[in-house]
């Protein structure tokens, strides 16, 4: 099956800095790579996704890139604020099928 | 669309005692998802459904746990007997199989179960 591995486990970054989290993941087959953002006692909400016929996609602060052939995808996030302290999950699946999540970035901002 | 609706958001138990969580899926949607969450073993897929039948149980801890999905507006996981260890927050999500955000799962806010 697929494995997703997540890395770095734990990131603190100033505000305003840049902050980059990156996924590997093992199958091939897969083409649907989602991120979700969690803050403390709330639910994992979608903040940015990439299926694999795209290479990148941005929404304002937020970007993500998708490498195939290397099998690994980031997130990146510019300009960061304290709002974005929270943890950072990164998925991966075939259409129609589970997600496998990798185990998770809790970023910090410090003010 | 009022999201994912789960139900209770927190239940306190003795252990011993059988638990049912419930769950609505987003109308139109025909995947539903049951995870756990854990500090010590992360987000783990429980179950899930495609069109209502069951695709993997795979990661239903044992036989104490269940779960249903009569119709496609709702679902349900029973735990009994529920023991002390089973206490985590569980979450329902839903997706669809087709249209523009196909496979994009929504997360329900969670049930906070407590076995005492």
């Amino acid at each position: 099956g697929e494995n997703v591995e997540q890395h770095p486990s734990t990131l603190s970054v100033q505000e305003g800095d840049s902050a980059v989290i990156k996924c590997t993941y093992s199958d091939s087959a897969s083409n649907y790579f989602p991120w979700y953002k969690q803050e403390l006692g709330k639910r994992p909400q979608l903040i940015i996704d990439i299926r694999s016929n795209v290479g990148e996609k941005k929404d304002q602060r937020i970007a993500v890139t998708l490498n195939k052939t290397a099998k690994h995808f980031s997130l990146h996030i510019t300009e960061t604020q304290p709002e974005d302290s929270a943890v950072y999950f990164c998925a991966a699946s075939k259409s129609g099928n589970q997600f496998y999540f990798g185990t998770g970035t809790s970023l910090t901002v410090i003010p | 669309d009022a999201g994912v609706i789960q139900s209770p958001r927190h239940e306190v138990t003795e252990m011993g005692q059988e638990v049912t969580l419930r769950c609505k899926p987003i109308s139109g949607h025909n995947s539903l998802f049951w995870y756990r969450q854990t500090m010590m073993r992360g987000l783990e897929l429980l179950i899930y459904f495609n069109n209502n039948v069951p695709i993997d149980d795979s990661g239903m801890p044992e036989d104490r746990f269940s779960a249903k999905m009569p119709n496609a507006s709702f679902s349900t996981l029973k735990i009994q007997p529920s023991e002390p260890r089973d206490s985590a927050v569980y979450f329902c999500a839903s997706s669809s199989l087709t249209g523009p955000r196909i496979d994009t799962q929504y997360f329900g806010p969670g049930t906070r179960l407590t076995v005492l």
